[in-house]
């Protein structure tokens, strides 16, 4: 089955530290992964795309097919970067959707 | 370039009742998404358009839901009679094209329509 799991529900860090938000999927083809984003009050936007290896406002994700991970890391956490975050699968036609992680960044 | 736009942003209504929202992708965009959020959970498809075909409505309960998108640009979704279990955020997205891969591609979220039944 298609599925994509997000472990932490929560990841509170202070600002300056290290940030990882885990990500593992299952799927039998050649998949697709994405990060999502949604800030307070905003609507979900497309963080990052593993196709596209780049780095966005500091976070990168590499896709590890022998572990079926897509974790998201950003080395010095902002205050900023406080927000829901989504790992999706493109299955094809739709993208599915992890339950998101919460990251909050204090000072 | 406008993003896309969805309205009621938010709907109270009791059970048994019916409710509408309707979602303007952006200009442009061949493929129109609607997606259903739960509190506690991510988005999950109800219903993929491509113009005004349907490519995929295979998690829709059509006992109760329906959508429709007329002329291949805006897009309405119905539910009638509403459960408790509907309650959720519904939320329109674009793209495009169809999911192929690629950068070109990004789908594109409006700020959802929240529906709360009781």
């Amino acid at each position: 089955a298609q599925r994509v799991t997000q472990p932490e529900k929560l990841l509170s860090v202070f600002k300056g530290a290290p940030v990882e938000l885990k990500c593992n999927y299952s799927y039998s083809g050649s998949p697709e992964l994405f990060w999502y984003v949604q800030y307070s009050r905003q609507r979900l936007q497309l963080l990052l795309r593993h196709i596209s290896r780049e780095s966005i406002k500091g976070f990168t994700a590499d896709l590890n097919k022998g572990e079926t991970s897509f974790h998201l890391k950003k080395p010095f956490a902002q205050e900023e970067d406080s927000a829901m975050y989504y790992c999706a699968l493109s299955a094809g036609t739709a993208l599915i959707f992890g339950k998101g992680t919460t990251l909050s960044v204090s000072s | 370039e406008a993003g896309v736009a969805q309205s009621p942003r938010y709907k109270i209504i009791e059970k048994r009742q019916s409710v509408a929202f309707w979602c303007n992708p952006i200009s442009g965009h061949a493929t129109l998404y609607w997606y259903q959020q739960i509190l506690g959970q991510g988005p999950k498809l109800l219903i993929q358009f491509q113009n005004n075909g349907v490519v995929d409505d295979s998690q829709l309960p059509k006992d109760r839901f329906s959508a429709e998108r007329l002329k291949g640009v805006d897009s309405t979704l119905k539910i009638q009679p509403a459960k408790l279990e509907d309650s959720a955020v519904y939320l329109c997205a674009s793209s495009l094209r169809d999911r192929r891969r690629g950068p070109g591609n990004t789908i594109y979220f409006g700020e959802g329509s929240w529906l709360t039944v009781v």
